[in-house]
């Protein structure tokens, strides 16, 4: 079956700094992929579609400049945090769908904390 | 997409069939139903999903009214490993390219011992 792949699994990083989360698509191709923050007991919110050789699109409220997404192959996208601060800590999720009708595959998550 | 509304939490004992209700009442006629669940601390995992008729797999069965403004999902024998946040979505086909999965808030299932 599809697997998505999403390293690192957690990270811890001090404020100010950038950190990049991968998300990789292991045995199929992935046009679009999709990232989701998750705050402690709720619910996943999408942030972006990551369009492999375009620009990503950002949900409405999500700071294009602040989450830096890439999408340079069909198995790979980033996201990166820049100048992350202590709000910025969150379970990150990222997930790609394999062609034909099929449900969306998701990673595992990142869980980011910022200290 | 349609709104889906499900009950934020549910419980049921091992060994039983849990059947988690969603409701869709603004569903149109070529959405599909999708269920997800999400163990604690990890990603979602895809469970099922359907269009009008009725579909069983591996993991649960889907049963979709007539009107298809509601459905169940059904675990037929829930195990201790079932507990998690159970997540019904409503969305259009693809047609080309990928539509963005938009999650409610979904039902917190927890099976007792």
């Amino acid at each position: 079956g599809a697997v998505v792949s999403q390293h690192p699994s957690r990270v811890i990083c001090k404020s100010g700094t950038s950190v990049k989360i991968e998300c990789r698509s292991l045995d199929f191709q992935a046009t679009t992929m999709f990232w989701y923050r998750q705050f402690p007991k709720k619910s996943l919110m999408l942030m972006a579609t990551s369009n492999e050789g375009s620009k990503a699109t950002y949900e409405q409220g999500v700071e294009k400049d602040k989450f830096l997404i890439n999408h340079a192959s069909l198995t790979l996208s980033t996201l990166t945090v820049t100048s992350a601060h202590p709000e910025d800590s969150s379970f990150y999720i990222c997930s790609a769908r394999q062609d034909g009708n099929y449900g969306y595959t998701f990673g595992s998550g990142t869980r980011l904390t910022v200290v | 997409d349609a709104k889906t509304t499900q009950p934020p939490s549910m419980d049921c004992a091992e060994g039983r069939a849990a059947n988690l209700p969603c409701n869709h009442s603004t569903i149109s006629g070529n959405e599909y139903v999708y269920w997800y669940r999400q163990i604690h601390s990890q990603g979602p995992q895809y469970i099922i999903h359907g269009l009008k008729n009725n579909e069983t797999n591996e993991m649960a069965s889907l049963i979709i009214t007539e009107d298809r403004k509601s459905s169940t999902l059904i675990l037929p024998h829930a195990t201790l490993r079932d507990t998690a946040v159970y997540y019904c979505i409503v969305r259009g086909a693809i047609i080309q390219g990928a539509q963005k999965l938009v999650f409610g808030q979904g039902t917190r299932l927890t099976i007792n011992p």
